[in-house]
């Protein structure tokens, strides 16, 4: 069955500390997301990549880096330079926007629940 | 830029009772419109889509209407279960800066009482 694994499903980060969330997905979709989400807030867009070896910053990606190597990865850091990072982070993919495809939902995972110890 | 706005919650309903939930939007252009459902602990899953104006999207009971005149995609379903309660996100979707950007409401939650 094709989805999007995130893990870990909590995870704790030190003072100075980088930590790094994975998702995966095997649904063979072009774009991934990172999103974070805080009580009341909805979600915010942190990074964006439309292809392998290609990704842009979102609203809020001061703190944070991503990479894009193969199709299937899109692993977010939290940096020591993200002085606020509690907060449940999701990962979200979709088939991209070739051909005028915005009109396709996007895919998310469970999420990682980040909090600082 | 473009914003969701949806009605704040929490909204708390007995079991059968008709919901709404409000959702309105303001962008340029012809986005598409969908509902998404958050359970406590879990990501979000696609409930249902609408992407022109008057389309309808439905699904397990819930639909909403696009409505360009009034800029809004409300959320309904006529007989609520307990297991309906969630957290529910309108959201918008359209082409811009080359990449399909999503803009959320702030969620709303469902509370279903037996």
């Amino acid at each position: 069955d094709g989805g999007i694994t995130q893990s870990p499903k909590y995870l704790f980060r030190k003072e100075g500390q980088n930590v790094t969330l994975s998702c995966e997905q095997n649904l063979n979709h072009d774009a991934m997301y990172w999103y974070r989400q805080d009580p009341g807030q909805g979600l915010r867009l942190i990074y964006y990549s439309q292809i392998v070896n290609d990704f842009q910053k979102g609203d809020i990606a001061e703190g944070y880096s991503v990479s894009r190597e193969k199709k299937e990865s899109f692993p977010l850091t939290v940096t020591s330079a993200q002085k606020n990072p509690t907060a449940f982070y999701l990962c979200a993919s979709s088939i991209g926007d070739r051909a005028g495809y915005s009109n396709q939902p996007q895919h998310f995972g469970d999420g990682t629940r980040l909090s600082i110890l | 830029g473009n914003s969701v706005t949806q009605m704040e919650g929490p909204v708390t309903l007995s079991e059968e009772a008709f919901l709404t939930i409000n959702c309105t939007y303001t962008a340029t252009g012809y986005p598409s419109l969908f509902w998404y459902v958050q359970y406590p602990g879990e990501g979000l899953q696609l409930l249902l889509k609408a992407t022109k104006a008057d389309d309808k999207g439905s699904n397990k009971g819930f639909e909403a209407t696009y409505r360009k005149e009034t800029t809004s995609f409300h959320l309904e379903k006529g007989s609520v279960q307990v297991s309906d309660s969630a957290v529910y996100f309108c959201a918008l979707s359209d082409h811009s800066g080359g990449y399909q950007k999503v803009t959320f409401g702030t969620g709303t939650k469902l509370q279903v009482i037996p």
